[in-house]
C-alpha cells in the first residue's frame, strides 16, 4: 500500500458526460501529479499541483482540468467525455518537488470506462 | 525532449533464474534520476528501484538492482532468483528535477513473464 488513495475505483459512464476522479496523497505529501494510461499512448503525464498551486502541465487536454485543495487532495475532472478517454488515471505523490524525497508512489488508479 | 525506450516489449524466465530488462533514455542534462517502476495484473504501480544519476554506485533493493552506465544512457534492471510474483509490467521512467516539471516520462513497458 503506497499510501496514496484515488476513489472510485472504477467509473462506466457515456459520452458528453462529466467525471470527477479524486486523489488523497500520502501523509505530509505536497505534490500531487496526474497520470493517464492508456493501450495506445502508454502513460502519460497530465498535471502536477504542489501545496494548491499548479506546477506543470503536460499533454492535458482543455476538456480536462484539476485541482489541489488547502487539504492538499486533489481532483480530477473529465468533461465532454469521448470513447478515447477511456484509460487509467493514476494519480502519483512526493514530499517535495526535488532532493531526495522527488520520489513519486502511486495510488491504485481509477478505470475509467467511457460508452 | 527527453525520451525512453525499452527495447523489449516482452520476456519470460524461468523461476529462480535471473533476467535482464534493459532501458536506453535521451537527454542532454547531467542530473536527473531513474526510476524502475513494477505494474502486476492489479494494475498497481510500484517502485521497485531508484538510481540518482551523480551517485556512481549502482543501486540495489534486495533481489532487484541495476546497471546504470550513464555515458551510454543505459539502465538496465536485473531480477534474481525471478519469482513468480515478479511477474508485471516493468517501466523505466525518467526524471529532470528542474525546469518546472517533476514529471515522469516513461518507456513503453517490457511484459515480464516468471515460468514455474
Amino acid at each position: 500500500d503506497s499510501g496514496v488513495t484515488q476513489t472510485p475505483k472504477h467509473l462506466i459512464t457515456a459520452t458528453g458526460q462529466r467525471v470527477t476522479l479524486r486523489c488523497s496523497p500520502r501523509s505530509g505529501d505536497l505534490s500531487v501529479y496526474w497520470y493517464q494510461q492508456s493501450l495506445d499512448q502508454g502513460l502519460q503525464f497530465l498535471i502536477q499541483y504542489y501545496n494548491g498551486e499548479e506546477r506543470a502541465k503536460g499533454n492535458i487536454l482543455e476538456r480536462f482540468s484539476a485541482q489541489q485543495f488547502p487539504d492538499l487532495h486533489s481532483e480530477l475532472n473529465l468533461s465532454s467525455l469521448e470513447l478515447g478517454d477511456s484509460a487509467l488515471y493514476f494519480c502519483a505523490s512526493s514530499l517535495r518537488t526535488s532532493g531526495d524525497q522527488e520520489t513519486q508512489y502511486f495510488g491504485p488508479g481509477t478505470r475509467l470506462l467511457v460508452l | 525532449a527527453q525520451t525512453v525506450t525499452q527495447s523489449q516489449p516482452e520476456m519470460s524466465v524461468q523461476e529462480a533464474e535471473t533476467v535482464t530488462l534493459s532501458c536506453t533514455y535521451d537527454t542532454s542534462e547531467n542530473n536527473y534520476y531513474l526510476f524502475w517502476y513494477k505494474q502486476p495484473p492489479s494494475r498497481q504501480m510500484i517502485l521497485v528501484i531508484r538510481q540518482e544519476a551523480y551517485k556512481q554506485q549502482n543501486a540495489t533493493e534486495n533481489r532487484f538492482s541495476v546497471n546504470f552506465q550513464k555515458a551510454a544512457k543505459s539502465f538496465s534492471l536485473k531480477i534474481s532468483d525471478s519469482q513468480l510474483g515478479d511477474t508485471a509490467m516493468y517501466f523505466c521512467a525518467f526524471r529532470f528535477p528542474r525546469g518546472g516539471s517533476e514529471k515522469l516520462v516513461f518507456g513503453k513497458g517490457t511484459k515480464l513473464t516468471v515460468n514455474p
